[in-house]
């Protein structure tokens, strides 16, 4: 049983570049939830998708947007990139229900904006 | 606030020390989680406390939450090298008592240094 997936693993843009990261959920799971995460620093919530749609939102700038899939995979985009968003990206997954908030988390991607 | 604390943020020891990680909140949570993340990876669950004062164990390490649910610690006996990462508290963000919304807050983490 795979569990979650992210691609690609490390990515180097510039500023002003826009950029698409990959996730595929844990099998059996129909939620998924972006984070992100400085070095050092515990992961802070982007947002959450669930049915195609995104559901909550964290305090992040409207350049952060995603998508869902019918598959229940998703995509995290992210516009305009400031040297600030260097980081890791991390993407969650869980099923549905009370047990939404066990979240089973993938390696992530390294994103550095130079 | 919703944010939680964690300390030390950072812990150098020798083999075979004891250790103890807190996490701290001004709010009362329904449930906290602990998870170690290793470099290069995503966090691990490791546990999940629920009830005010209860203790779980998984091998050599000890969680307990705290009477008043606003509180937690974590415990590693005999550490060893294996145990080296960042340990992060987190608890679900509850909307207005529904059921838990998935959104996870996360404490700026301890990282432990496990020397052999």
């Amino acid at each position: 049983d795979a569990g979650v997936t992210q691609s690609p693993t490390h990515l180097i843009k510039t500023r002003g570049q826009q950029v698409t990261l990959r996730c595929s959920p844990k099998s059996g799971h129909d939620t998924v939830s972006w984070y992100q995460q400085a070095l050092g620093q515990g992961p802070q919530f982007i947002f959450q998708y669930y049915e195609e749609e995104e559901r909550q939102r964290g305090n992040f700038p409207d350049r952060f947007s995603g998508h869902q899939f019918p598959n229940y995979s998703s995509e995290l985009n992210v516009n305009a990139l400031l040297l600030g968003d260097s980081a890791l990206y991390l993407c969650a997954s869980s099923p549905t229900g009370i047990k939404r908030e066990t979240q089973y988390f993938g390696p992530g991607t390294r994103l550095l904006v130079l | 606030t919703q944010l939680l604390e964690q300390s030390p943020q950072f812990l150098s020891i020798q083999e075979g020390e004891n250790l103890t990680v807190y996490c701290n909140s001004s709010s009362v949570f329904s449930s906290l989680q602990w998870y170690r993340q290793e470099p290069g990876e995503g966090p691990v669950l490791l546990v999940t406390v629920v009830t005010g004062g209860e203790v779980k164990k998984l091998k050599r390490l000890t969680f307990q939450f705290g009477d008043a649910r606003k509180d937690s610690s974590l415990h590693i006996t005999a550490a060893q090298p294996g145990d080296t990462g960042l340990y992060l508290c987190a608890r679900g963000a509850l909307r207005g008592g529904s059921s838990n919304t998935g959104k996870l807050i996360f404490g700026q983490g301890t990282t432990l240094q496990v020397k052999p």
